[in-house]
């Protein structure tokens, strides 16, 4: 089946600074990536799409200077995270699709912001 | 309210049958899915059904679908301590394919 995978699992930092979570489909190529925020007990929430190549789209509401979403290649999408806050404290999850496929799911990377 | 509705907890016995239920709003959905989340961990897609299938079985899990109430149900046949996570139901609208998820039901199983 098709793995996708995330690095870091999880981070701690400190307020103030950048953090770069990295998105990799492993053993297929990826045309559209997905992160989604999950907030705890919540639902899980689009923040943006990205199609390699082009500029990520955003949903309503998530700031795109804060969240920089980068899909260079058709196997790795990164989201940076930046000068983060405690309320970005969170659970990131990535997706990525091939085509019209079906999403798979990273195993998401835990946020902890002090 | 809100697009995929369902209910936070279930708890059934280990051997029983679980059945999590949803609700969704929009009668233009295209796909219809379950997903699974072990605790720290991404989501697993259990299974899909097209909105003009009512039933669709694979293995011990049946998904139902009654398109005219927007009901859709997982169930889950002789369940097992590692079916325990929380199950999130999720719709697709048009030709998008990005599922807008319900908040997600945690099932519990116990001896």
């Amino acid at each position: 089946g098709a793995v996708v995978s995330q690095h870091p699992s999880w981070v701690i930092c400190k307020s103030g600074t950048s953090v770069k979570i990295e998105c990799r489909s492993l053993d297929f190529q990826a045309t559209t990536m997905f992160w989604y925020r999950q907030f705890p007990k919540q639902s899980l929430m689009l923040m943006a799409t990205s199609n390699e190549g082009s500029k990520a789209t955003y949903e309503q509401g998530v700031e795109k200077d804060k969240f920089l979403i980068n899909h260079a290649s058709l196997t790795l999408s990164t989201l940076t995270v930046t000068s983060a806050h405690p309320e970005d404290s969170s659970f990131y999850i990535c997706s990525a699709r091939r085509d019209t496929d079906t999403q798979y799911f990273g195993p998401g990377t835990r946020l902890t912001v002090l | 309210g809100e697009d995929v509705e369902q209910s936070l907890f279930l708890s059934v016995r280990e051997g029983d049958s679980s059945v999590i239920n949803c609700t969704y709003t929009d009668s233009s959905s295209t796909y219809l899915y379950w997903y699974k989340q072990e605790p720290g961990a991404g989501l697993q897609l259990l299974t899909y059904i097209f909105s003009n299938m009512d039933m669709k079985q694979d293995q011990r899990l049946t998904v139902l679908l009654n398109k005219k109430d927007k009901h859709l149900s997982l169930r889950i046949a002789d369940t097992q301590t590692g079916d325990s996570a929380i199950y999130f139901c999720a719709e697709s609208i048009g030709g998008s394919y990005i599922p807008t998820f319900g908040r997600g039901t945690s099932l519990i199983v116990h001896p």
